[in-house]
């Protein structure tokens, strides 16, 4: 079965603490994505990528940055974890077929106090 | 740009009942139209799609029929269950990048 693992399902982190959140998928996909799921605001793209070492931002990408070293993994990096970080992200991996549509993982539910 | 427009909920169905769940969309060209489900806690799971107008998707119940005269894709079952309590995200592929745009979610309450 195909999958998209993300490394934890629930992380608690300290304001100001640089945060790792790591997602690896194991179908050959080339492109990755990160959103962040908050109740009211829907899914918000932060970043994404099409090809390793490739980066291209989302809709909101302050406050975060990304790493796709690997075709399989691409990490997302909370620079300096702030209280209004607390969220779900996703992450989604999809072929390069237009049409496919997205995979994702089961999500990572953090909070920064 | 491209959007996606959903219903807003809650909707809360007794079991049996018949569902739909609209949704409309604005695009150039011919996107993909996708239907993804979120049971609690978890991510979201692809329930159908449709590649070209009057496509049919259905899976597990569900259909969503593509219709480019009306530029919806609504989702529809004939009888809920409790198991059937969600969210559902209805998204459509932009034609040029292949990313997806996704509506803001529709929250299904089934009661016994």
């Amino acid at each position: 079965d195909v999958k998209v693992t993300q490394s934890s399902r629930y992380l608690v982190k300290r304001t100001g603490e640089k945060v790792f959140l790591e997602c690896v998928q194991d179908m050959d996909h080339e492109n990755m994505f990160w959103y962040r799921q908050d109740p009211g605001l829907g899914l918000r793209l932060i970043y994404f990528s099409y090809d390793v070492k490739m980066k291209e931002k989302g809709d909101i990408p302050e406050g975060y940055s990304v790493s796709r070293e690997k075709k399989e993994r691409f990490s997302l990096i909370l620079e300096s974890a702030s209280t209004n970080q607390t969220s779900m992200y996703l992450c989604a991996s999809s072929p390069r077929v237009r049409n496919y549509g997205y995979t994702f993982g089961s999500g990572t539910r953090l909070t920064v106090v | 740009g491209d959007s996606v427009t959903q219903m807003e909920g809650p909707v809360t169905l007794s079991e049996e009942a018949f569902l739909t769940i609209n949704c409309t969309y604005t695009a150039t060209g011919y996107p993909s139209l996708f239907w993804y489900v979120q049971y609690p806690g978890e991510g979201l799971q692809l329930l159908l799609k449709a590649t070209k107008a009057d496509d049919k998707g259905s899976n597990k119940g569900f259909e969503a029929t593509y219709r480019k005269e009306t530029t919806s894709f609504h989702l529809e079952k004939g009888s809920v269950q409790v198991s059937d309590s969600a969210v559902y995200f209805c998204a459509l592929s932009d034609g040029n990048t292949g990313k997806l745009i996704f509506g803001q979610g529709t929250t299904l309450q089934v009661k016994p």
